[in-house]
């Protein structure tokens, strides 16, 4: 069975401070992909980023940084500098991957999400 | 936008009836995911269906069934709706279906009274 863990119901900083998300994940499966969601006021559920399980390399993309370490389980997420429009609730989600997830389905199981509020 | 469509955005009912939903995935994706969210269960999947065929079933109730058509659109039938099943339902549709980014919809938003 898979499982997502966000410790972090809820965070709050003031404009421009960094902030880091946390995920820590269970899987028995060699191939998977992680992913993070974000879910703003409105509603929807934005696409961030896939990782596969065999790229642990760190992905930034502008404020955005990904730190993805195997050995520990986790899929961590910071935003540099962070704005008012950063404030919505940010998901961890997993996947099988390979023939698991072609044969038996690529569910997302998703974490509890971690709202964050970035006051002005 | 995510080019994955739902109608309709909101739908308000009573107990028992029988609901449906509909989604319309992105152009040449052939994978459709239902997802549920609610305060007490977060994000919960439903079922997936890859070209017309269900590939993964989740916690999806009995009263509950979904169906691909051949264009590839899904819907999804509630029945018997209790107060319970109120929540926000999402499609997602991926290319394939092993692992792939899955793109989701605006979500209906279902209150059942």
């Amino acid at each position: 069975a898979q499982k997502v863990t966000q410790a972090q119901t809820e965070i709050s900083v003031v404009e421009k401070e960094d902030v880091t998300l946390d995920c820590v994940y269970e899987t028995r499966d060699t191939t998977y992909y992680l992913f993070w969601y974000k879910q703003p006021p409105s509603g929807e559920l934005v696409f961030l980023i896939r990782r596969n399980s065999f790229d642990e390399q760190n992905e930034i993309s502008g404020r955005y940084s990904w730190n993805f370490q195997k050995s520990t389980s986790s899929f961590n997420f910071t935003i540099t500098a962070s704005q008012v429009v950063d404030s919505a609730v940010y998901f961890c989600a997993l996947s099988p991957g390979g023939v698991a997830g072609e044969t038996s389905g690529s569910r997302l199981t998703f974490g509890e999400g971690t709202q964050l509020t970035v006051n002005p | 936008d995510s080019g994955v469509t739902q109608t309709p955005k909101h739908l308000i009912t009573a107990t028992g009836q029988r609901v449906t939903l509909r989604c319309s995935p992105r152009s040449g994706d052939l994978s459709v995911y239902w997802y549920q969210q609610s305060l007490d269960q977060g994000l919960q999947f439903l079922i997936q269906y890859y070209n017309g065929e269900e590939r993964a079933k989740g916690n999806i109730l009995e009263r509950f069934s979904a169906q691909q058509f051949p264009d590839l659109h899904s819907e999804l039938n509630l029945s018997s709706l209790e107060l319970g099943d109120s929540a926000l339902y999402f499609c997602a549709s991926s290319s394939e279906g092993g692992g792939e980014t899955q793109y989701f919809g605006p979500g209906t938003r279902l209150l059942v009274l």
